[in-house]
């Protein structure tokens, strides 16, 4: 079982639609990521979370660290957000990442 | 102005060949990153460097090693490339060890070993 995980793998949506990737994970953390992979293969980091929440845009990345949980929401959903979205862990133990398998994100107009 | 820039982006080259990946970062970090990106699109640290510590991961075969002609530079070496070297490639920068601060990520080499 890997120690990050999320769902759902693959999301079609129509444009304009309320998105939302859950990210689990197993480990003791003291920092959780959201990255996003376009499809030329560049990545953006674009959160990184102790607790609670953030918001930049139309992207919100929420933690529960006691549910050991993430979410990232996509509010008013665009096809130039259609990508992979990863969630990576820093868990207690190390600095190094451990890295979910990605969600990949369509948006049709 | 490209952040994180690494060339080349593609590269296909035989086996056994001695090839090297390009990272440079405009942004003033102190550490540098190597990543794998497997078929399952998982990606896997291979090196973590600043001016004053290198840490390998343990699992990375020593055909591959990083060198640093500068703090804005973390180049990548690979000696003696076998098929299973095929994948992309990511180089990354933080301004402290990561994840205390926010990642910036170069566009990704894949590299394709026939």
């Amino acid at each position: 079982k890997n120690e990050v995980e999320q769902s759902p793998q693959n999301l079609t949506a129509q444009e304009g639609e309320f998105i939302t990737i859950n990210c689990s994970y197993s480990v003791g953390i003291s920092a959780l990521h959201w990255l996003q992979q376009h499809p030329g293969g560049g990545i953006v980091s674009l959160f990184m979370l102790s607790s609670g929440k953030k918001k930049h845009g139309r992207l919100i990345a929420t933690i529960n660290i006691q549910e050991k949980h993430s979410s990232l929401h996509i509010t008013a959903s665009h096809p130039r957000d259609s990508a992979v979205y990863i969630c990576a862990v820093e868990p207690d133990s190390n600095y190094q990442l451990i890295w979910g398998a990605g969600t990949k994100l369509i948006i049709k107009p | 102005d490209t952040a994180v820039s690494q060339t080349p982006k593609y590269l296909v080259t035989q086996m056994g060949n001695d090839k090297s990946i390009k990272c440079e970062q405009n942004l003033g970090h102190d550490t540098m990153y190597w990543y794998k990106q497997d078929s399952k699109k998982f990606l896997k640290i291979m090196f973590s460097y600043n001016n004053k510590e290198l840490i390998i991961n343990e699992t990375v075969p020593n055909r591959f090693s990083p060198k640093s002609p500068d703090k804005a530079h973390l180049n990548l070496h690979i000696n003696s490339l076998e098929l299973g070297d095929s994948a992309v490639y990511f180089c990354a920068s933080s301004q402290e060890g990561l994840p205390r601060s926010e990642a910036f990520f170069g566009q990704g080499t894949r590299l394709t070993v026939v």
